[in-house]
């Protein structure tokens, strides 16, 4: 099956500085990537997603980047905010038209420092 | 919309009661996803379902564990008998085929 690994695990920026999470995943036939940022005691929320077919997606502040040749994966937060302080997980969806799987990263404790 | 709906929201009970999680999916969606989180094991799914079907339960840690699925609108996990290592926050997410899965707002268990 599918195996995805996230570094780093915890993340320390100054406010307004760059933070970058990085993913890696095992099956090459697996073809969209999401995002998700969980607060303090919420649930996961979707905040950026990227499919196999194109390399890079941006929303604003936040960037998504994918290298299918090295099967890795990133996500990029510019001018962070204190409000971006969070735990981010991402996810790799099982391979197959039938799979509905996402198996998700152990994720990154982000802490941006005002 | 009202967005996935998890009942309870907190559930406390003591070694080797039943418990009964309740996950309402967003409707016209068409996948139901059950997971569990701890700081131990991070998130990790349990189980899915597709169209009410069950496709992968690998993820149910043992028979103590089981889910249902009776119509597109409602699905329930229980545990009988529960044990303390239960204690996780429980989460469903449904989705329409392969695309964004939204979650539920989880449910607390805590078992004595």
């Amino acid at each position: 099956g599918e195996n995805v690994e996230q570094h780093p695990s915890t993340l320390s920026v100054q406010e307004g500085d760059s933070a970058v999470i990085k993913c890696t995943y095992s099956d090459s036939a697996s073809n969209y990537f999401p995002w998700y940022k969980q607060e303090l005691g919420k649930r996961p929320q979707l905040i950026i997603d990227i499919r196999s077919n194109v390399g890079e997606k941006k929303d604003q502040r936040i960037a998504v980047t994918l290298n299918k040749t090295a099967k890795h994966f990133s996500l990029h937060i510019t001018e962070t905010q204190p409000e971006d302080s969070a735990v981010y997980f991402c996810a790799a969806l099982g391979s197959g038209a039938g799979s509905y799987q996402l198996t998700f990263g152990k994720g990154t404790k982000l802490s941006v420092i005002p | 919309d009202a967005g996935v709906i998890q009942s309870p929201r907190h559930e406390v009970t003591e070694m080797g009661q039943e418990v009964t999680l309740r996950c309402k999916p967003i409707s016209g969606h068409n996948s139901l996803f059950w997971y569990r989180q701890t700081m131990m094991r991070g998130l990790e799914l349990l189980i899915y379902f597709n169209n009410n079907v069950p496709i992968d339960d690998s993820g149910m840690p043992e028979d103590r564990f089981s889910a249902k699925m009776p119509n597109a609108s409602f699905s329930t996990l229980k545990i009988q008998p529960s044990e303390p290592r239960d204690s996780a926050v429980y989460f469903c997410a449904s989705s329409f085929e392969q695309g964004w899965q939204y979650f539920g707002p989880g449910t607390r268990l805590t078992v004595t």
